[in-house]
Parts: structure tokens; sequence; C-alpha cells
């Protein structure tokens, strides 16, 4: 079975700042990697997804994320943020050919300071 | 806009009564879907995967008879919390994947239920 871990549960920045979320997964083998967004009273939403090829995959609103295999990481950056992205993230893995239910983290909160 | 309808998106009852939650895809057809449990500042934990004409499969853990699956029709899938206890209280989410393996899946908006 697959697990997530997410390491920042609470992060605060001003807006303009750079942000890194960290992700790191355990799982023998091949997997699907993403971040979803929710925005308070708001439903899931897919920033960016990873299934194979370039590591740094680019996703909506400025996002993107490299996946690491050798660390395997899949941190989430985005490099000015604004206040519109406060909202909670979550980092999510499935395995490739397997079952579709996604494995989340804990999740981490972002408040973005104007 | 939303692709999956969760409804109601909130439910307050006493201790004792049973609560359905629906979940439907719009717009396309969903042979299986995913029932998670969010409990406060805590992820997103998979329940069951609801399969449209057969039996839902449970994760471990999860009893079946308290959380009842059905999953009449392809667009359908419904979360029945029989009895529900104050534990019982928490969030619960569908979800319902579009298409192929890589193709996105879909959540619904959340059912926030607290048990007097």
């Amino acid at each position: 079975a697959q697990s997530v871990s997410q390491h920042n549960h609470h992060v605060i920045l001003s807006e303009a700042a750079s942000l890194e979320l960290g992700c790191n997964y355990s799982y023998g083998g091949t997997v699907n990697l993403f971040w979803y967004v929710q925005y308070p009273g708001q439903h899931l939403q897919l920033l960016l997804k990873y299934f194979s090829g370039d590591p740094l995959v680019k996703g909506i609103k400025g996002f993107e994320a490299e996946f690491i295999k050798s660390k395997f990481s899949f941190n989430l950056r985005k490099p000015s943020v604004q206040w519109s992205d406060t909202a909670e993230y979550f980092c999510a893995v499935n395995a490739e050919g397997g079952r579709r239910a996604l494995t989340f983290g804990s999740g981490t909160r972002l408040q973005v300071q104007p | 806009g939303a692709v999956v309808s969760q409804h109601p998106s909130w439910v307050i009852c006493k201790s004792g009564t049973s609560v359905k939650i629906e979940c439907r895809s719009l717009d396309f057809q969903a042979t299986t879907m995913f029932w998670y449990r969010q409990f406060p500042k805590q992820s997103l934990m998979l329940m069951a995967t609801s399969n449209e004409g057969s039996k839902a499969t449970y994760e471990q853990g999860v009893e079946k008879d308290k959380f009842l699956i059905n999953h009449a029709s392809l667009t359908l899938s419904t979360l029945t919390v029989t009895s529900a206890h104050p534990e019982d209280s928490s969030f619960y989410i569908c979800s319902a994947p579009q298409g192929a393996q890589r193709q996105p899946q879909h959540f619904g908006d959340g059912t926030r239920l607290s048990i007097l």
C-alpha cells in the first residue's frame, strides 16, 4: 500500500513570497502523483499531475511540481504567491495500473497575507 | 462548474438517525465512485469503493453494516450512515473518476455530518 507524507502542516507567507510544499511517498512500484487544492468552502480541484515523462510538471495558476524518483518526492512550488492562493493543499498518489482511489497526505494549510 | 454533485452539504441530526448522502456524476457515467472521510485537520481516508451493479468494496476497519453503499445507476452512488452516533461526525467526500486510467477524478463538495 502507498503512504504519503506532507511535512508542512501550516505555512504562512506574505504575498510575492516563493512557495515550496514538501511531499514524500512510500511505495515499491510505479506511482501516479497529484496535487489538489481545496479553497475554503469548495471541492478539491486538481492543480497538476505526474504520470511519466518530464519530471517537472506545470499546473494551473502558476504552480509546478518536480518528481524526484530517488527521493520519492513530489514537491509543489510557486515562485510568487498571491492572497488568492490561501487554501489547503493535498498531495496524493495512486499506483500505476492499480485502482484509481487516491492515498492522500495530511494536507498543508497555506495562508497568504496581503 | 462542478462535474460531481454531492448532497446534502451539511446535516445535523440526532443520535440514532440514519443519514443518506448522494453523489451524482454530471455529464459522464461513473461505474466506480469512491467515498472518503476526513477528520478535522487530517487527511482524506478512503472508506470504500462503490461499484455500479455490484457490492461495494470496503477498506479495512470500515463497518459495511454501518456505512451502506448503493450504486444503483451509472451516475448515482449513495452512502447511508445507519444509526449514526457522535463518533460518526465527520466530513464525507465522494469522487468519481472519468474515463480511462489517467483521466482526472472529480470530487464532490463534501458533506459535513454532525451527530448530536
